[in-house]
């Protein structure tokens, strides 16, 4: 079934740990992106990435970096996890980056940083 | 600074008609989009609006006025399983989704 799969469903991590999470979509869209998303806050933008070996930095990228080797995969990695990174994270794709290019998301990784 | 007002929270009753609005002030204006999200689950599309005006789609129409910063959205026949957030999301002058904090609407039989 073409869509966008996220790994680990969900996480719990000692702060200070590195952490990567994997998004991977199969629907050959040249835009991806991640964010974050808080209670009582809008969705927020990490990172984005416009098509395969481009990155874009978003709203929140403190913290965060982002890789895009090929079309398939956007790996999200926190080098050293705190507290308030505590969130959930859903990876999304857009065919392109265009006023009309919906943003399809993945199931969303629920990561809790102790 | 970008912003997207919606209410937190709505109540509505199996049957009836409810209208979600939105208001935005942002950089830019490229389109306007409505998601579903479900507890738990991920955001789903449900529409986009980039002229003036009702579009419509099924038991759901989405509205926009560009000149007004507005938009809502109506559901209409409501059935239990509409019991979600909706969030709209603008994007901007760089093509990047700024998002509501979303309106969760609970639907009572």
């Amino acid at each position: 079934i073409a869509g966008i799969t996220q790994a680990p469903t969900s996480q719990i991590l000692a702060a200070g740990r590195r952490m990567t999470l994997r998004c991977t979509q199969d629907m050959r869209h040249n835009a991806m992106y991640w964010y974050r998303q808080d209670l009582g806050l809008g969705l927020r933008l990490i990172h984005y990435s416009n098509t395969a070996g481009t990155t874009g930095k978003g709203e929140v990228p403190d913290g965060y970096s982002v890789s895009r080797a090929n079309t398939d995969d956007f790996p999200l990695t926190l080098a050293s996890a705190v507290p308030s990174q505590t969130s959930v994270y859903f990876c999304a794709s857009s065919e392109a980056s265009g006023d009309t290019d919906t943003q399809y998301f993945g199931p969303g990784t629920r990561l809790t940083v102790l | 600074g970008q912003n997207i007002d919606q209410p937190t929270e709505m109540t509505a009753t199996e049957g009836a008609i409810v209208q979600i609005n939105c208001t935005y002030q942002t950089s830019g204006f490229n389109g306007l989009f409505w998601y579903q999200q479900h507890a738990g689950e991920a955001p789903t599309f449900l529409s986009y609006n980039v002229l003036d005006g009702l579009e419509e789609k099924g038991r759901f129409s989405s509205f926009l006025s560009r000149s007004k910063g507005y938009s809502y959205l109506l559901l209409k026949e409501l059935q239990m399983k509409d019991s979600a957030s909706y969030l709209c999301a603008v994007k901007d002058s760089n093509y990047q989704l700024i998002w509501g904090a979303g309106t969760k609407l609970i639907i009572k039989p």
